[in-house]
Order: structure tokens, then C-alpha cells, then sequence
């Protein structure tokens, strides 16, 4: 079965400090990972995905197959960095992601 | 530009009385359509969703139904409301599988 994991709910930080939101996924083949982001009074959304290996907003996120995680990082939190972070899985039927339950990321100035 | 609209934007309905949520696209042809209930602590959970006019395919036994009258149409739909209908639905779109364009959303409260 497919499954993404976000063990955590909240992740409070300070303005300035690193930021780690973690994901792990269970699923047998080779998957297609992303983060999606949620703002304040905004849509949902496309943060970035790992075939790409880009870096969106300063964040970056790093297939790791043997430790089946995709951690969502950035080495200096901003306070607009403030949002609810998705991560989602794209396994053998393409037409579909599977979500994980979301963690709220709140940077303290 | 491509556009999805979703209404209404919040919703007040009894128990037992009928639901129907209407989503469309514009700006693009033959996209895969969805609907996801977004709730507190559980993220987001894939209900329905379309590859073509007429072709649902159900994620999960529910209350409600699914619909695609139409090529950019998409419409959630229930005969009977339960208390546990109550959420957050969210409709989207895509051409590609893993970059979804997600619509406002419905506030649904079952009284």
C-alpha cells in the first residue's frame, strides 16, 4: 500500500533558525515525491518536486530511498515561510497522489 | 490562463438533506478532475476522482457520489447528509499527475 507519513502535527521555530519537515513513505516501486504548500488565505499548491531537485523559496528536499524519506529543508526560516506543508507520492497509478496529513510550520520572529 | 471555481463557498445543511458541490475548469481540455475532503489532523483524503467525462473512480466507501457531466464539470453530490460529512472539500485539476491546481475550497457544516 501507499502511505506518506508526517510524524509531526506543529513545528514551531525561530525566524532565522534551520527547518526540517520530515516525511516518510511506504511503497514498494519507485515513487515520484512532492511538497505542496498551503498559506494563509491561500490555495494549496505546488512547492517543489523531487525529480527536478530544484530549490523553491530556499527550500530544498532530498529523495532518500534507502531511508524511504523526503525531508522538506531550509537552513534559515522566514517568518512568511509560515504555511501548512503537504508531502505527497506519485506511485503506480499517475493519475493520483496520496497525502500526507500536513505539518504546520510557525516561525517566531 | 487555467482557473478552477469552486461554490459555494461555505455550506449549512441538515442531517438528511441532499449536498451538491460544483467545481469547473477553465482554460484547459480533458483534465483529470478531483475532489479531496481536507480535514484537521488527517490532510488531505482523495475522494473521487475523473480522467474523462463520465469516468469516476471512488477512493474510499462513503456517504457521496461523484459526477462529470461534462468535460470541465466536476460535482460532488450526496442524497442524505451525515454529522460526519462535515469538512473541507477541495477541487482540483491536472494534465499531469503530480502537479495539481487546487480551487478555494467548500466549507461544509452538517447541523
Amino acid at each position: 500500500a501507499q502511505r506518506v507519513t508526517q510524524p509531526e502535527k506543529l513545528l514551531s521555530v525561530f525566524k532565522g533558525a534551520p527547518v526540517e519537515l520530515k516525511c516518510n513513505y511506504s511503497y514498494s516501486g519507485s515513487p515520484e515525491l512532492f511538497w505542496y504548500v498551503q498559506y494563509s488565505r491561500q490555495r494549496l499548491q505546488l512547492l517543489l518536486r523531487h525529480i527536478s531537485r530544484e530549490s523553491i523559496k530556499g527550500f530544498t528536499a532530498d529523495l532518500n530511498k534507502g531511508e524511504t524519506s523526503f525531508h522538506l529543508k531550509k537552513p534559515f526560516a522566514q517568518e512568511e515561510d509560515s504555511a501548512m506543508y503537504y508531502c505527497a507520492l506519485s506511485g503506480r497509478d499517475k493519475n493520483k497522489l496520496v497525502f500526507g496529513a500536513g505539518t504546520i510550520l510557525r516561525v517566531k520572529s | 490562463s487555467q482557473t478552477i471555481h469552486q461554490w459555494p463557498a461555505t455550506l449549512v445543511q441538515p442531517v438528511g438533506s441532499p449536498l451538491s458541490l460544483e467545481c469547473t475548469v477553465e482554460g484547459t481540455s480533458n483534465p483529470n478532475l478531483y475532489w479531496y475532503r481536507q480535514a484537521a489532523g488527517r490532510g488531505l483524503q482523495l475522494l473521487f476522482y475523473s480522467v474523462g467525462i463520465g469516468q469516476i473512480s471512488s477512493e474510499v466507501p462513503q456517504n457521496l457520489s461523484a459526477s462529470r457531466p461534462q468535460d470541465r464539470q466536476f460535482i460532488l453530490s450526496s442524497k442524505k447528509l451525515l454529522l460526519s460529512d462535515s469538512g473541507f472539500y477541495l477541487c482540483a485539476w491536472s494534465v499531469q499527475s503530480y502537479e495539481q491546481y487546487f480551487g478555494p475550497g467548500t466549507r461544509l457544516t452538517v447541523t
